[in-house]
């Protein structure tokens, strides 16, 4: 079963407009991922938070967890068309190598 | 570096016959993981290698198999297709297994079964 729930499923923002989705996950965790997918392709990976940080900064990205309530959001400045994608957070499980992922959010950023 | 690389990007068997994908890792990475993606599955694991050996294993039927080179580079094999298995099979690097450091994909093989 998935281990995170992804919130909105889909979003369309206008370009310049910020983005936050959300996520949500079940287990205590080690780290929580972010990672972008087009189309389809192959997962590229966004930014690594670890469980004793509570926020962190990549370029356009900020992402926020908060452990207490087993959630993080991403939220995306500025967007533009290129951000359109799907965006998934994953959580470990244990000290596997075992990702486990949310079914994500769809964002759609009009240009 | 150069990334991790998948082949063949695209397959189409038919069910029954089996099918084997390849997975390259980044320079330096030993451990390879392998997941499923479908439309209603989502993205689900399937196994983890380090140093020729499978650490973990999804809840996947014995039909999906895998195997590590001494070389890090590892390939998975799904024998008697099913039409379920249609998916896009992604693997992904990191330096050590375990889940302290990224993980990076690859672009993903696209598996169609007729």
């Amino acid at each position: 079963s998935q281990q995170g729930e992804e919130d909105p499923q889909a979003l369309s923002i206008q370009e310049g407009e910020n983005a936050t989705m959300n996520c949500s996950y079940k287990t205590s965790i080690n780290n929580l991922q972010w990672y972008r997918q087009n189309s389809g392709r192959g997962l590229v990976h966004l930014i690594l938070i670890r469980s004793n940080e509570r926020e962190k900064h990549s370029g356009r990205l900020r992402v926020t967890l908060d452990t207490s309530k087993k959630s993080s959001s991403l939220l995306i400045t500025a967007s533009r068309a290129a951000d359109t994608a799907s965006y998934f957070c994953a959580t470990d499980a244990g000290n596997t190598g075992k990702l486990i992922f949310g079914q994500g959010t769809t964002l759609q950023v009009k240009p | 570096k150069a990334g991790v690389t998948q082949t063949p990007r695209y397959l189409i068997k038919t069910r029954g016959q089996q099918v084997t994908l390849s997975c390259s890792p980044i320079s330096g990475h030993r451990s390879v993981s392998w997941y499923q993606q479908t439309p209603g599955q989502g993205l689900q694991f399937l196994f983890e290698y380090f140093s020729e050996t499978q650490r973990n294993k999804g809840n996947f039927p014995g039909r999906f198999s895998g195997r590590q080179f001494s070389n890090s580079r590892s390939e998975m094999n799904v024998s008697t297709l099913e039409l379920g298995d249609s998916a896009l099979y992604l693997c992904a690097s990191s330096t050590i297994p375990g889940q302290k450091e990224t993980q990076y994909f690859g672009p993903g093989t696209r598996l169609l079964v007729l």
